[in-house]
């Protein structure tokens, strides 16, 4: 019983660097979304799918971008890190739209950019 | 979009007692408002929900109540335990409920 597994757990990078944080549903929902988590800021939206193919904008979504080529996959990437971007990433799925489908999240991944 | 606002920022209760926590949200047509408690290290986890067609929920110790007119809604919770220390947060749909908007979050701390 996976439900969301993102990796890593923890990452350190360099300024400039690029990676990909991953994130793999089991659950066979149709939506999925990148947070991050700021002190005192809650969590934003970072960018979100609502299938296969289809992606879109959130919130925050300069310096990131998103594919979702199937249905259990959603990676973040990284282009070009930078300080502003140490946080915590969290990837959420739900079955459907959000008026009747509450949001699973993963256990998120600390990034601290250097 | 939607706009949330959540109070207080933290909170600490004696074991036993009460504890509410308040949300305002800015766009009336919103219908869906969600309550997610995140332990230390972990990801947010659903404990309770409310729709628009209803004023209140409960669920054991829990409750939210919703007043859609002044727009907001709220958490209870009662008999606190000290497990139900963490940080919570409402959120409620934006994007044409393509998304939610968060509240910045209140820590609970419960005191033995």
């Amino acid at each position: 019983n996976a439900g969301v597994t993102q990796t890593p757990k923890f990452q350190v990078l360099k300024t400039g660097q690029s990676m990909t944080l991953q994130c793999a549903q089991d659950m066979n929902h149709e939506y999925m979304s990148w947070y991050r988590q700021d002190p005192g800021m809650g969590l934003r939206l970072i960018h979100y799918s609502v299938g296969a193919g289809i992606t879109d904008q959130g919130e925050v979504p300069n310096g990131y971008n998103v594919s979702r080529s199937t249905t259990e996959d959603f990676p973040l990437r990284l282009l070009s890190a930078a300080p502003s971007q140490t946080s915590v990433y969290f990837c959420a799925s739900s079955r459907n739209t959000l008026g009747n489908s509450p949001l699973h999240f993963g256990n998120g991944t600390r990034l601290t950019v250097t | 979009g939607e706009n949330v606002e959540q109070h207080p920022s933290t909170l600490s209760v004696q074991e036993g007692d009460s504890a509410v926590i308040k949300c305002t949200y800015s766009d009336s047509a919103s219908n869906y408002f969600p309550w997610y408690k995140q332990e230390l290290g972990k990801g947010p986890q659903l404990i309770i929900d409310i729709r628009s067609n209803v004023g209140e929920k409960k669920d054991q110790r829990i409750a939210v109540t919703l007043n859609k007119t002044a727009k907001h809604f709220s958490l209870h919770i009662t008999e606190t335990q000290p497990e139900d220390s963490a940080v919570y947060f409402c959120a409620a749909p934006t994007r044409g409920r393509r998304a939610l908007t968060f509240g910045s979050g209140t820590r609970l701390q419960v005191q033995p």
